[in-house]
């Protein structure tokens, strides 16, 4: 199994919701990232959990809350979001230490803020 | 300071041709390279990896050439298929591969 499972595909949230987007892997990795794509850019690292702890925030702003509450499982939590925050949400996974490693992505949750 | 490039944002390739997209980076650091392939509505896939200790990947069609003097690594695809078409992106690593740099991405267009 080398797949990396977002859910949802598509979402649309108001401002003032609160939502979460979730990531599995069962691939035994220790790394996972949390990736934005706008379109017609590349995707923009934000935040990566090495071990299940934070290791990289990309001062990305408080209204994005990841969390990871084990090697399997990463979210996204998100309050208060604005228009701009309107994007492919990427999420993947590596090995994450020692030696040559590449990641794998999830397909993505689209998401729409209104 | 963009630390990986791709100054091509676009190629087009007669199907049959040899592909090849560029890929420039400024940090010494960087040990493991990546490309990636794009289709649109889609995350990026892995295609194929190079580490530093090398200067050639090959997978099928697919080959990665890295020169660390010139920090440039280049991807080959031969031959091009109409199904190549996407958008590739060069990405590096500098720490075990815990953090990737992605570059802004070479649009693929492969004629039939």
């Amino acid at each position: 199994d080398t797949e990396v499972t977002q859910t949802p595909k598509h979402l649309v949230m108001g401002m003032t919701n609160k939502k979460s987007l979730k990531c599995e892997q069962h691939m035994g990795h220790r790394a996972m990232y949390w990736y934005k794509q706008k379109a017609k850019k590349p995707p923009e690292l934000m935040f990566v959990y090495s071990y299940e702890k934070l290791s990289i925030n990309e001062s990305v702003p408080s209204r994005f809350s990841p969390e990871c509450p084990n090697s399997s499982l990463l979210n996204l939590h998100l309050h208060a979001l604005q228009p701009e925050d309107s994007a492919l949400y990427l999420c993947a996974s590596s090995k994450g230490t020692g030696g040559d490693t590449e990641a794998f992505f999830g397909q993505g949750t689209r998401l729409t803020v209104v | 300071d963009q630390q990986v490039k791709q100054n091509s944002p676009s190629l087009s390739v007669q199907e049959g041709r040899i592909s090849i997209l560029n890929c420039d980076y400024t940090n010494s650091m960087f040990d493991y390279f990546l490309w990636y392939k794009k289709y649109p509505a889609e995350g990026p896939t892995f295609l194929i990896s190079i580490s530093s200790i090398k200067d050639k990947n090959e997978d099928g069609r697919f080959t990665v050439f890295l020169n660390k003097s010139a920090k440039h690594l280049s991807l080959h695809i031969v031959p091009s298929q109409p199904g190549d078409s996407a958008v590739y992106f060069c990405a590096a690593s500098a720490d075990y591969g815990q953090n990737f740099v992605f570059g802004p991405g070479t649009r693929l267009s492969v004629l039939p």
